[in-house]
This record gives C-alpha cells, structure tokens and sequence, in this order.
C-alpha cells in the first residue's frame, strides 16, 4: 500500500518565485497536515484539514503561504512570492483517525532552497 | 515556555543498554502523545502513542505518560545501533478558543555506541 506521496522531492528556485507543492495522502485518510522543519524551529505545523475542509492555518508564517485540498486525494502548499528564509524541508502527512487522536504517516518531504 | 521541551542532546548509550527519553509539555489539556523517530534526512516515523497514564509497552520500547507531572518518556530496552537516530515527542492539545493543535519537540538526539 502506498504511504504519503510528495513532490517534487527537491525544488531550487530564486527569490520572487513562486513554488508549488505536491501531495497525496494515504487513501481513507480524512486528515492531512503540512508542516516545515528547520535545524533552528524543529518541525512546525503549517496548516491542518479534516475531510478536505481547513481547520486551523495559524501556523501559516504570512500571506504569502496558501494551502488547498480540492479533494481527498490531493493538496498543494503554495509559496508566492519565494523568500530565502523559506528554505526548509517540507513534510505532508495524513491520518485516520479524527485529529484528536491522530497517528499521523508522513511523506518524504520536499527539500526547498530558495537563493 | 514552548508548549513541549525535550533535550536536544546528544544522548549516547552502548549497545545493549536502555535509552531513556524524555518530554514535557506545558498544559493539562493535552489528550494524546506521540513518540516519532527520524533518522538523519528521513521523515519521522511514529513508534508509539499513548492516551492514558502509565505505561504501554511495545517490543523493545516502552511509553510512559503522567499526566499529573505533565511528563511523558520513551524507554528503549536492548539497544541497538540502529536506534541511533532523532526522537521526536508530539503532543495534541484541545483549547477551547482554537480547537486541537499538534506540537512537536525539537527532538533529542540518540547515538548507540556498538
């Protein structure tokens, strides 16, 4: 069975860009989580949604971050403009379970380098 | 105060020993822990969850949650070199304004020494 699909695995783009990211959560999975991890900020929790619906984007750093689920199988973290301090890598997770007890699988994460 | 502190290390232990791993985390509302483990340009990878006080044991790795203590641990029994990786502790925690929200630790660092 397949896990958590992300791409692309690695993305280099220039400052100003825009930057698109991919992911398909394990099939029955109602929860999908994107998070960024640094060496400085550890993992952090960008944005969650539960049956394709967002709950809770506080984690989102600003404006120029946006996420969707048009449906159950598919999200896109999207970055516009691109910033060198966006570099990071970025994970897609899901889970069964409601988020209150959630057991998340995570992707391979997208390694972003923004110079 | 971040809401969930682990030492970041690094932990070193011979083979064979038990790793000792531990979290807090800084409110009473929390409802379920987590423990991942990452190895070095990997994604994390759960091990355990545990819901309730006491111990829930799994193989070689053990669970421990109090929450009166707001402390939560991971024993690893019999160590091996490839246990040598980064830990990280999750907590979800309900507030009644925002809803669940999931925190991770930064992680701690464990090297098995053969």
């Amino acid at each position: 069975d397949a896990g958590v699909i992300q791409s692309p695995r690695h993305e280099v783009t220039e400052m100003g860009q825009e930057v698109t990211l991919r992911c398909k959560p394990i099939s029955g999975h109602n929860s999908l989580f994107w998070y960024r991890q640094t060496m400085m900020r550890g993992l952090e929790l960008l944005i969650y949604f539960n049956n394709n619906v967002p709950i809770d984007d506080s984690g989102m750093p600003e404006d120029r971050f946006s996420a969707k689920m048009p449906n159950a199988s598919f999200s896109t973290l999207k970055i516009q403009p691109s910033e060198p301090r966006d570099s990071a890598v970025y994970f897609c997770a899901s889970s069964l379970k409601p988020p209150s007890d959630a057991e998340q699988y995570f992707g391979p994460g997208t390694r972003l380098t923004v110079t | 105060q971040k809401e969930v502190e682990q030492n970041s290390g690094p932990l070193s232990v011979p083979e064979g020993a038990i790793a000792s791993l531990n979290c807090t985390y800084s409110d009473r509302v929390s409802q379920s822990f987590f423990w991942y483990r990452q190895y070095s340009g990997k994604s994390p990878e759960l091990i355990m969850s545990i819901y309730s006080n006491g111990d829930k044991e799994d193989g070689r790795f053990t669970a421990q949650l109090n929450k009166a203590s707001q402390y939560v641990s991971l024993l690893i029994r019999d160590s091996q070199p490839s246990d040598s990786a980064t830990y990280l502790c999750a907590v979800n925690m309900y507030l009644p304004d925002t809803g669940n929200q999931f925190y991770f630790g930064t992680g701690t660092s464990l090297t098995v020494i053969p």
